[in-house]
């Protein structure tokens, strides 16, 4: 039972232009949400989060969006910069989950010079 | 500040033989998580302690795996007996007070033969 799905394994962008990386959910239960940014041989390290009280929450270069009645956010980077190249992941916590968090599969975004 | 500290770093064993993780938290970080990441998977919870106390063990395959906390600080996961299915990333996360964030060591890649 997959409840956070990232549906695209990986992602490819020029350097400089906006990457733009999906999640979806399937628990409306869900009341905030994680980016994780994970490099080779390191574990993953926090990017930026969202409440789902908000639709957007922004920092720097990095953009989160929230569609609650479609159950679906994205991570906006723009402008992509080659050490943007690693592999995403998006987490989410249930009301009641005990700041358990729900992991999706991730994304392996590669910026393109 | 130091981060979550893990060792070792990568253990190759054969089917069927144990093998320990051990994790130290950043310093006054009172929950502690392990995660199994199998390769092409986001982290998977298996334990979760709130100082010494186990909050959330739901997912941990109690007839082989073990996790203890002993004095709230540094936590162990053992696994005995291996399988193969057991070859992952196992990664140790801490939590300081009712922040979201959650902070990553570079995390114990095993290899099951």
């Amino acid at each position: 039972d997959q409840q956070v799905k990232q549906n695209s394994p990986s992602l490819s962008v020029q350097e400089g232009r906006i990457s733009i990386l999906n999640c979806d959910y399937t628990n409306s239960m869900f009341d905030y949400f994680l980016w994780y940014k994970k490099y080779p041989a390191e574990g993953p390290t926090f990017l930026i989060s969202i409440s789902s009280i908000k639709d957007k929450n922004e920092d720097g270069r990095f953009t989160v969006f929230l569609n609650k009645s479609a159950k679906h956010l994205s991570l906006h980077i723009v402008p992509s910069q080659p050490g943007d190249s690693a592999v995403y992941f998006c987490a989410a916590r249930g009301i009641q989950g005990a700041q358990k968090l729900v992991f999706g599969q991730g994304t392996r975004l590669t910026i393109n010079p | 500040e130091a981060g979550v500290a893990q060792s070792p770093r990568y253990k190759i064993i054969e089917k069927r033989q144990s093998v320990a993780f051990w994790c130290n938290p950043i310093s006054g970080h009172a929950t502690l998580y392990w995660y199994q990441q199998i390769l092409g998977q986001g982290p998977k919870l298996l334990i979760q302690f709130q100082n010494n106390g186990v909050v959330d063990d739901s997912q941990l395959p109690k007839d082989r795996f073990s996790a203890e906390r002993l004095k709230g600080v540094d936590s162990t996961l053992k696994i005995q007996p291996a399988k193969l299915e057991d070859s992952a990333v196992y990664l140790c996360a801490s939590r300081v007070g009712n922040q979201e964030t959650q902070y990553f060591g570079p995390g114990t890649r095993l290899l099951v033969l």
